[in-house]
């Protein structure tokens, strides 16, 4: 099916432990994002990557790096894990010109 | 700074009983605002998007209007099925990439 799909689903982490959460899309689209969403806030942009190549930050950027792979695949990286970021991560990709993003089934990590 | 406010928190409604949910925001110059609605576990999934004062959009049950200040998203007739929590979002015209989310209403209909 077409869509988001992303990796693991769900993650517990030790504090300092470093993981990878994977995003890949099969709609062609150019632009790609990771947000994070936590209990009683709206959805905060961490990175984006407006095409393949390139990435920028977002609003909430720091304890994270992210890695556009190819056009399919934007991947997110905690280098030292801490319970701040303990938070469910959403993916999600838009077309050019595009207003409605499709997001992804998200990532629920726990960092403890 | 650009800022978007969802109220109530949570409403709870019978089924049958019409409603609308509000999205305030404050923007230097809207160049969009978007609703998506958002089942439990699951990614959120887009229903509109608004450009303009004036704009109305509906998609069955559901009808989003929008003004120079806030965005009402009319419930009409609700089904239990139509549970789930709505987010509203605003991209300021001096943005190309970053959307502002509001923290979103939890809408339950009961039987």
């Amino acid at each position: 099916n077409a869509g988001v799909t992303q990796t693991p689903k769900f993650q517990v982490l030790k504090t300092g432990q470093s993981m990878t959460l994977q995003c890949a899309q099969d709609m062609n689209h150019n632009s790609m994002y990771w947000y994070r969403q936590d209990p009683g806030m709206g959805l905060r942009l961490i990175y984006y990557s407006a095409s393949e190549g390139t990435t920028d930050k977002g609003e909430v950027p720091n304890g994270y790096n992210v890695s556009r792979l190819n056009k399919r695949e934007f991947s997110l990286r905690l280098e030292s894990a801490a319970p701040s970021q303990t938070s469910v991560y959403f993916c999600a990709s838009i077309s050019p010109g595009g207003y409605g993003y499709t997001f992804g089934s998200g990532t629920r990590l726990t960092v403890v | 700074e650009d800022q978007v406010t969802q109220s109530p928190e949570a409403l709870r409604l019978q089924e049958g009983e019409s409603s609308s949910l509000n999205c305030s925001y404050t923007v230097s110059g809207l160049r969009g605002l978007f609703w998506y609605r958002q089942d439990p576990g699951k990614g959120p999934e887009f229903l509109f998007t608004l450009y303009s004062a004036g704009e109305e959009k509906e998609k069955e049950r559901l009808k989003a209007t929008l003004t120079k200040k806030e965005s009402f998203l009319h419930i009409t007739a609700p089904k239990p099925e139509d549970s789930a929590t709505y987010l509203c979002a605003v991209q300021d015209m001096d943005s190309n990439y970053q959307l502002i989310w509001g923290a979103g209403t939890k809408l339950i209909i009961k039987p």
